[in-house]
């Protein structure tokens, strides 16, 4: 049984360009999670994706973006690079409640130069 | 405002010592309360999961323990190992119909041989 898979592992871009990062959710999970995490710090929540629908977000610009698919998988988009979104990007996948358990996937590692 | 607090930040221990980390929170309504383990570079991994109602939870070396009252919840590590060596963070969920995920800081621990 497949855990969550992210691609890329590791992605450099320079400022003002565009990103997409990909993550797989564990099998028979629904809802996908997307955190940023900068160095020494915390995950910080960026918005929730349950039934292809934007159901939660965090205190992020619009220039993050996403998408879940009919397969539950999911799509992070960030528009307009900034050297500080420079992070360790996190996928989580859970069933439909944030009571459930969540399980994480590996990161990507996002360097902006 | 909701937060949650690890102490200590980081902490240097020897191989085969016992240790313990501190997790404060101020989070309202409280729905559980979660214990990570992330490695460098890797996403976070679960290793409890507790609810209001209970005190005490147990994951092999891994024991937290809750105190709902004081808000306050610790996790203790038996005979440490080398690869106990990551950041162990606490993180709580709110309750209600929108619960949040409020995460710490994490604290730092390495072990050394």
């Amino acid at each position: 049984d497949a855990g969550v898979t992210q691609s890329p592992t590791h992605l450099i871009k320079t400022r003002g360009q565009q990103v997409t990062l990909r993550c797989s959710p564990k099998s028979g999970h629904d809802t996908v999670s997307w955190y940023q995490q900068a160095l020494g710090q915390g995950p910080q929540f960026i918005f929730q994706y349950y039934e292809e629908e934007e159901r939660q977000r965090g205190n992020f610009p619009d220039r993050f973006s996403g998408h879940q698919f009919p397969n539950y998988s999911s799509e992070l988009n960030v528009n307009a690079l900034l050297l500080g979104d420079s992070a360790l990007y996190l996928c989580a996948s859970s069933l439909d409640s944030l009571s459930y358990e969540q399980y994480f996937g590996p990161g990507t590692r996002l360097t902006v130069t | 405002k909701n937060q949650v607090e690890q102490s200590p930040q980081s902490l240097i221990i020897l191989e085969g010592k016992n240790c313990t980390l501190q997790c404060n929170y101020t989070v309202s309504p409280f729905s559980n309360l979660r214990w990570y383990k992330q490695d460098t570079g890797r996403g976070p991994v679960s290793l409890t999961i507790m609810t209001f109602s209970e005190n005490t939870k147990s994951n092999g070396r891994y024991t937290a323990t809750l105190d709902a009252d004081t808000k306050q919840s610790s996790l203790h590590i038996t005979a440490s190992q080398l690869s106990d060596s990551a950041s162990y963070i606490c993180v709580v969920l709110s309750g209600g119909s929108q619960g949040n995920l409020i995460f710490g800081k994490g604290t730092k621990l390495s072990v050394k041989p």
